[in-house]
């Protein structure tokens, strides 16, 4: 499964959009994009994830470049229940592969 | 909404006992999974499970073991407890074999002293 860079932390202000970014430049092309989050003291929580197409759901968006070798999470009005850590996972959709955890990002909302 | 429950949120047991942690899963999934989680090492697979009576070794199986005899209920077993295995083990549970809609209980935090 291709690797994921994350920045380690990230703050943004409540009720401003949160961007989170992710490099996968080696990425291949049947690899999806997929993310989550921990927050503090809880299990990791699913969010979102994609091919090569842009998607939104009721939690967040998710724009890939076209080159697929990197993403963006975005939290549109983020609140500071979405403090947490954001882990962003590459890998095969449908296999035996498991999923393969980094260290994510911690994202701070500031009130 | 899909529920993960474990059966304990703090868990403390002398070494070289043997200890059982369980998880289950009411919707019906076909895939479980335990984690261990330690700072710095983030999530590591021990065992998974794609179907019932069927298990597979993850990244960290020694020490380990697992069962399922129902398609709800994923139990861990650490057959003789060591103070290296004082950890935060998290149960999951998903629909498909993608890496998606994972749902994660809330996790076990197990002390051995």
């Amino acid at each position: 499964d291709a690797k994921t860079t994350q920045p380690t932390s990230m703050d943004c202000a409540e009720g401003r959009a949160a961007n989170l970014p992710c490099n996968h430049s080696t990425i291949s092309g049947n690899e999806y994009v997929y993310w989550y989050r921990q927050i503090h003291s809880q299990g990791p929580q699913y969010i979102i994830h994609g091919l090569k197409n842009n998607e939104t759901n009721e939690m967040a968006s998710l724009i890939i470049t076209e080159d697929r070798k990197s993403s963006t999470l975005i939290l549109p009005h983020a609140t500071l229940r979405d403090t947490a850590v954001y882990y962003c996972i590459v890998r095969v959709e449908d296999s035996n592969y498991q999923l393969i955890w980094g260290a994510g990002t911690k994202l701070i909302i500031k009130p | 909404d899909v529920k993960v429950t474990q059966s304990s949120r703090y868990l403390v047991k002398r070494t070289g006992e043997k200890v059982f942690l369980e998880c289950v899963q009411d919707m019906d999934h076909e895939n479980m999974f335990w984690y261990r989680q330690d700072p710095g090492l983030g999530l590591r697979l021990i065992y998974f499970s794609y179907d019932v009576k069927m298990k597979e070794k993850g990244d960290i199986p020694e020490g380990y073991s697992v069962s399922r005899e129902k398609k709800e209920r994923f139990s861990l077993i650490l057959e003789s407890a060591s103070t290296n295995q004082t950890s935060m083990y998290l149960c999951a549970s998903s629909l498909s074999r993608g890496g998606y809609g994972y749902t994660f209980g809330s996790g076990t935090r197990l002390t051995v002293v």
